[in-house]
């Protein structure tokens, strides 16, 4: 299996673009999730999907991210407009979970470098 | 708010020593205890994990240790070695198998001198 595949690796854009982030999960997985990293505050959990469905969506920033899901392979994270302060790490991760007592773990891609100017 | 406290934020250990990183959580709902470890230009990756229902686990170097009552859990690793320099983060999450996903710590970035 190949893991979890994000794309591109490094993004560089000016403020006011729009940016897209793109995620494929592992085959089988049901839950993916997006974080973001930064040394200021760490790993944040943004939003998360169970069978496509977004569940929760209360570590979105701000108006300008959205996500979405329109299959099972394939994830996408958008900021629009972007600005210098969304310069992070995104990290996308996927899960399996058979049920409550399955083992939780997420399984990581290698992250998309955003910087925005 | 930080539901999850990591420390130290850096960490530097001689080659064999033993290095231990300390996390303490507030939610009380938290049912699941994972160390990751991350390398440069990496994603994290899960270390080893334990459930409240036991004390300590062990998996090769690594140990968990975990103390209920006053919420908190550890990480040791013995005999460390170089390729275990990396960043370490503790995470925890609420019941659900973690489905709701993982409050993590800041980080440890940990060296180990040769």
């Amino acid at each position: 299996d190949a893991g979890v595949i994000q794309s591109p690796r490094h993004e560089v854009t000016e403020m006011g673009q729009e940016v897209t982030l793109r995620c494929k999960p592992i085959s089988g997985h049901d839950y993916l999730f997006w974080y973001r990293q930064t040394m200021m505050r760490g790993l944040e959990l943004l939003i998360y999907f169970n069978n496509n469905v977004p569940i929760d969506d209360s570590g979105m920033p701000e108006d300008r991210f959205s996500a979405k899901m329109p299959n099972a392979s394939f994830s996408t994270l958008k900021i629009q407009p972007s600005e210098p302060r969304d310069s992070a790490v995104y990290f996308c991760a996927s899960s399996f979970m058979p049920g409550l007592a399955a083992t939780p773990e997420q399984y990581f891609g290698p992250g998309t470098r955003l910087t925005v100017t | 708010q930080q539901q999850v406290k990591q420390s130290p934020q850096s960490l530097i250990v001689q080659k064999g020593g033993i290095s231990i990183i300390n996390c303490a959580y507030e939610n009380t709902a938290f049912d699941y205890f994972p160390w990751y470890q991350q390398f440069p230009g990496k994603g994290p990756a899960l270390l080893i994990a334990i459930r409240p229902d036991v004390s300590e686990k062990k998996e090769g170097r690594f140990t968990i240790s975990f103390n209920k009552s006053a919420k908190q859990f550890s990480l040791h690793i013995m005999d460390s070695q170089p390729g275990d320099s990396a960043t370490y983060f503790c995470a925890a999450s609420t019941p659900g198998g973690g489905a709701d996903g993982l409050t993590f710590g800041k980080g440890t970035h940990l060296i180990i001198q040769p």
